[in-house]
């Protein structure tokens, strides 16, 4: 089945360690993003990326980074430059123009 | 700026009952208009969308109709269920050049559905 995965579903950061969260998607689409989601919120967009080896800044980017070495994935790292990390992340991903974007389970990150 | 406005939650229905979750939107131009869902501890799943002004988005029974006049996609339900329990985010989509889309979200809707 195609699809989006994001692995881990939890994972644990501690003060000024930086921690990578894996998004890998088997559908062949070109477009990959990241949200993060807090608590009553919306989604907000942190990084997003259209081909390989290219990707620019959303509207939440700083104290994240990312690379897209290969089409089907599209990790982000959260750095110790990021005060309050807390929430819950979700990668998408779309196929060129089209507009619905598909969405993985999710990894919630929390803070020892 | 282009933004996306729900009403507040939670909504509390019993089964059976009549749903609605008003959306309102500001946008430049005539955005595509889309309802997500999210179960618990779940990622968004596509509900239904429309890209037009008149269009109606119908999926599982829940159904928008995109009313340009009022900027406005509200979502609707005939009869709700248990299972139905989940928070909906209304969306629009925004492209630029080059096909890049960028989805604005409201901050969700709760709906707790009681037998």
């Amino acid at each position: 089945d195609g699809g989006i995965t994001q692995s881990p579903k939890y994972l644990f950061r501690k003060e000024g360690q930086n921690v990578t969260l894996s998004c890998e998607q088997n559908l062949n689409h070109d477009a990959m993003y990241w949200y993060r989601q807090d608590p009553g919120q919306g989604l907000r967009l942190i990084y997003y990326s259209q081909i390989v080896n290219d990707f620019q800044k959303g509207d939440i980017a700083e104290g994240y980074s990312v690379s897209r070495e290969k089409k089907e994935s599209f990790p982000l790292t959260v750095t110790s430059a990021q005060k309050n990390p807390t929430a819950f992340y979700l990668c998408a991903s779309t196929e060129g123009s089209v507009e619905t974007q598909y969405f993985g389970p999710g990894t919630r990150l929390l803070v020892l | 700026g282009d933004s996306v406005t729900q009403m507040e939650g939670p909504v509390t229905l019993s089964e059976e009952a009549f749903l609605t979750i008003n959306c309102t939107y500001t946008a430049t131009g005539y955005p595509s208009l889309f309802w997500y869902v999210q179960y618990p501890g779940e990622g968004l799943q596509l509900l239904l969308k429309a890209t037009k002004a008149d269009d109606k988005g119908s999926n599982k029974g829940f159904e928008a109709t995109y009313r340009k006049e009022t900027t406005s996609f509200h979502l609707e339900k005939g009869s709700v269920q248990v299972s139905d329990s989940a928070v909906y985010f209304c969306a629009l989509n925004l492209m630029f050049s080059g096909g890049y889309n960028k989805l604005i979200f409201g901050a969700g809707t709760r709906l707790a559905v009681h037998p």
